[in-house]
């Protein structure tokens, strides 16, 4: 089945560090990917998406790129601030052959980032 | 993106009762999803919605627990059924615009049961 792992946390960052959260993908069709991130208290917010290989997704300083050959779509940011402490959530849905999406997301576990001043 | 309106925002029940949680969009969308989320946890689908007949439940889940309506293309109701503490998880509505391939999220219920 379709399946989403992301690199274990909590991940702890000074401001201004790099970042990167890994995610890695098993898929029965053609994938979509996101990134979600939640912030304390709140609900889901798209980060991010790419719907093909090789596209990269950006928004608010991150980035991920779809990597077929490496089944990934790791999340990157060059400079982490105090407000970035969420948690960040890779996801996919699938579509088959014929174009047909089936339609729901299946997440990772979540990574849990923290930035201190 | 649709815009979704999502109450209660939280609630406190006694075991045994049900809880039911409403899903108010702003526009018409194709597909509305509600998942639950265990504390600390990702998040699990329970259900797809579909518009006028039974709802499509995920493994684990069943329709006497969770029993969902959707009566047309913008609303939904999830209800939580005969409640105990393990119950206690934050549902959330999703939906799925086919114009811009993108998933939005209500704010969530967050649940707590005593």
């Amino acid at each position: 089945g379709d399946s989403v792992t992301q690199m274990e946390g909590p991940v702890t960052l000074s401001e201004e560090a790099f970042l990167t959260i890994n995610c890695t993908y098993t898929a029965t069709g053609y994938p979509s990917l996101f990134w979600y991130v939640q912030y304390p208290g709140e609900g889901l917010q798209l980060l991010l998406k790419a719907t093909k290989a090789d596209d990269k997704g950006s928004n608010k300083g991150f980035e991920a790129t779809y990597r077929k050959e490496t089944t990934s779509f790791h999340l990157e940011k060059g400079s982490v601030q105090v407000s970035d402490s969420a948690v960040y959530f890779c996801a996919l849905s699938v579509t088959n052959a014929g174009g047909t999406s089936y339609g729901k997301l299946t997440f990772g576990q979540g990574t849990i980032l923290t930035v201190h001043p | 993106s649709a815009v979704i309106s999502q109450k209660p925002s939280r609630d406190i029940c006694q075991r045994g009762t049900s809880l039911t949680i409403q899903c108010q969009v702003d526009s018409q969308v194709t597909m509305m999803f509600w998942y639950r989320q265990q504390p600390g946890q990702s998040l699990t689908l329970i259900a797809t919605a579909n518009q006028g007949s039974e709802a499509t439940y995920e493994s684990g889940f069943v329709i006497d627990k969770f029993p969902i309506s959707r009566p047309n293309l913008t609303f939904s109701t999830l209800t939580v059924s005969n409640m105990s503490p393990e119950d206690s998880s934050i549902y959330l509505c999703s939906v799925r615009s086919i114009l811009n391939y993108g998933y939005t999220f209500g704010s969530g219920t967050r649940l707590t049961v005593v």
